[in-house]
């Protein structure tokens, strides 16, 4: 089956860094979601990208879907103590389910 | 409502024990999905209900595991004999008609399970 393979597993940065954190599957892919999940809470869309080599910004957060439809790519400019949480990227597989990736843990220190 | 609701958010149960776990989502969504997220881990899917469609449940991991949405709305998630490799946060999510322009799940804040 499709696999989404995210990295890095986890990151530990300080505030006002920037943070890059990639996702790559097995197959192409249409579309290509990211979500934040917070402790305690369920996952959360941040952006969604449905065009090879579409970028898309949601505030400090940018997003890439990559031209070969295998990738896709998030940063995050001048991290914040609240961009605390696991980041998922997901894309649809078979019959509209999302297959998600392993997730980027990010953690931010003062 | 405004968003996906379940209920409980926590249930500690004994080994051996049956459990339901509540899905509300969000009112004219279609699509509705059971997720298992176990600690530390990804989301591993279970269930998935379309409209009045057979729903597609190629991810439940054993017998034990049966769902059903009701009139086309709520949801519930049913294990049975529960086993101490059962505990997890489960996640329920929604959606508009996937083949409409997809546009992502909303996600509920999911009901941690443990199984003692």
């Amino acid at each position: 089956g499709q696999q989404l393979n995210q990295s890095p597993q986890s990151m530990f940065i300080q505030e006002g860094e920037d943070v890059s954190m990639n996702c790559t599957s097995s197959s192409i892919f249409n579309t290509w979601l990211w979500y934040k999940q917070e402790p305690g809470e369920g996952p959360v869309l941040l952006i969604a990208l449905y065009k090879a080599g579409e970028l898309t910004s949601n505030g400090r957060l940018t997003a890439q879907f990559g031209i070969t439809r295998k990738d896709s790519f998030l940063n995050i400019s001048a991290s914040i103590p609240s961009d605390v949480g696991i980041y998922f990227c997901a894309g649809p597989g078979t019959a509209s389910k999302l297959t998600f990736g392993t997730g980027t843990r990010l953690q931010v220190t003062l | 409502g405004a968003g996906v609701s379940q209920s409980p958010s926590n249930k500690v149960t004994e080994k051996g024990k049956d459990v339901e776990l509540r899905c509300d989502p969000i009112s004219g969504h279609t699509a509705l999905y059971w997720y298992r997220q176990s600690l530390g881990q990804g989301l591993e899917f279970l269930i998935y209900f379309q409209g009045n469609s057979a729903p597609d449940k190629s991810g439940l991991p054993s017998d034990r595991f049966s769902a059903e949405r009701t009139g086309g709305s709520v949801s519930t998630l049913t294990i049975q004999r529960t086993q101490q490799e059962d505990s997890a946060v489960y996640l329920c999510a929604s959606s508009f008609n996937p083949g409409q322009g997809f546009r992502g799940y909303t996600f509920g804040s999911g009901t941690r399970l443990t199984v003692v």
